[in-house]
């Protein structure tokens, strides 16, 4: 089966600009989440989709940041206006279920925002 | 709090064994996954424990100890690509089962 899929893989974009990232998770997996990874610190959480309604966004730094998953297929994280400290690697992983307990959580391979 | 500890490198001779430690103090636990990443790449799933106890799989074993808060991953007759970084991470029960990951320990493995 085909894996988690993130695009652009590389962006790099200028203070004040928008920027919307997209992930497209394995066929039938409910559930969404997206996640960050700022320089030299560890993989930090942003928020959780199960089909198309938000189940957690507690992990969301300010309200630059809007996550969609119309549908309950894709989704998008839009970031505007961007700002230097949100440069980092954003990654997205799905799930089967919640707790991700056999498999894990699949991972995509990410996207490295560059704000300059 | 969270927290999740562990070290930032290590190195490592091929087909050697290296242990890879993860202390954690998380608010709520539901698991926990060790998961390898090589540069640019997707973080792939390693293993998973919830109990305590050591896990199998191949040349890798996880084993957790819940009353401790530590676990540990071990990897046996070590190859060149097992160089890479290796993430711990607890999954959080309180809140959908969110994950809180470590920072991650960078694994050369020289000849």
């Amino acid at each position: 089966e085909a894996g988690v899929t993130q695009f652009p893989s590389h962006s790099v974009i200028e203070k004040g600009q928008t920027v919307t990232l997209r992930c497209d998770p394995i066929s039938g997996h409910d559930n969404l989440y997206w996640y960050r990874r700022v320089m030299g610190k560890e993989i930090k959480f942003l928020l959780h989709f199960v089909k198309e309604s938000k189940q957690d966004e507690s992990g969301m730094p300010n309200n630059r940041f809007l996550a969609e998953r119309t549908g309950g297929t894709y989704s998008t994280l839009k970031v505007q206006p961007a700002e230097l400290e949100d440069s980092g690697v954003y990654f997205c992983a799905s799930s089967q279920d919640f707790r991700g307990a056999i498999y894990g959580y699949t991972f995509g391979s990410g996207t490295r925002l560059t704000v300059v | 709090g969270q927290n999740i500890d562990q070290p930032t490198e290590m190195t490592a001779t091929e087909g050697a064994i290296v242990q890879i430690n993860c202390t954690y103090q998380t608010s709520g636990f539901n698991g926990l996954f060790w998961y390898q990443q090589h540069a640019g790449e997707a973080p792939t799933f390693l293993s998973y424990n919830v109990l305590d106890g050591l896990e199998e799989k191949g040349r890798f074993s996880s084993f957790l100890s819940r009353s401790k808060g530590y676990s540990y991953l071990l990897l046996k007759e070590l190859q060149m690509k097992d160089s890479a970084s290796y993430l711990c991470a607890v999954r959080d029960a309180r809140g959908y089962n969110k994950l809180i990951f470590g920072a991650g320990t960078r694994l050369a493995v020289h000849p």
